[in-house]
């Protein structure tokens, strides 16, 4: 069956380092999206792409960094991890649809804790 | 800026009662749609409803959609224990409200 994978499942770091989380799909869709969770704020939008070496800015960019070099793989790296950016991380992806009726489905989430 | 905004943030009821959660929107919408998810995990999509319905069903699910007032509303009937988790609203942009946290007691 499809699938999207998200590794690792948790992950601690310390301040100043540079964290990459992956985010690998089966679907075969063309969009892929990376989120973070916190609590009081719900879902926030990171960084999206439409397509291979497509990439876009979410609400919560700075400090984040996608590419996309195949259809499969939206690794999120974070150039000089703080620890504001403690959160669990969800990678979503959708196929694009002619009506825009695109459906999210997501990963499992990864629990990154910058000590 | 987020785009649904889900009310109430927190519901707690009892097993077999109807539960209610509202979303507002700000923009113009083509649908939006509800998420829910269960304690640590990813979002499950539940369902979608286009601007040009009034309302959707779906097995003890429904969904309304005012585009005058900009808001949605998710029914969930007849709750169970299973129903406890959190619930998003989301618009074409795929940017989430803070959710309602529902809890169904046994």
């Amino acid at each position: 069956d499809a699938e999207i994978t998200q590794s690792p499942r948790h992950k601690i770091t310390e301040t100043g380092r540079q964290v990459t989380l992956a985010c690998h799909q089966t679907w075969n869709h063309n969009n892929m999206f990376w989120y973070r969770q916190d609590l009081g704020h719900g879902l926030r939008l990171i960084h999206y792409s439409y397509g291979v070496q497509d990439t876009n800015k979410g609400e919560v960019s700075d400090g984040y960094s996608v590419s996309r070099s195949n259809t499969e793989d939206l690794p999120l790296t974070l150039e000089s991890a703080a620890s504001s950016q403690t959160s669990v991380y969800f990678c979503a992806s959708s196929e694009t649809t002619a009506g825009g009726d695109e459906k999210l489905f997501f990963g499992s989430g990864t629990q990154l804790s910058v000590l | 800026s987020q785009q649904g905004e889900e009310d109430p943030q927190a519901l707690s009821i009892q097993e077999g009662e109807n539960a209610t959660m509202n979303c507002s929107y700000k923009t113009s919408i083509n649908n939006l749609q509800w998420y829910r998810q269960n304690s640590g995990r990813g979002l499950v999509h539940l369902i979608l409803i286009r601007s040009n319905e009034r309302e959707k069903h779906s097995g003890r699910l429904r969904v309304t959609l005012d585009t005058s007032k900009k808001s949605s509303s998710l029914l969930i009937t007849a709750s169970r224990a299973a129903d406890t988790a959190s619930y998003f609203c989301a618009t074409f942009d795929m940017r989430f409200g803070a959710g309602t946290r529902l809890t169904v007691k046994p």
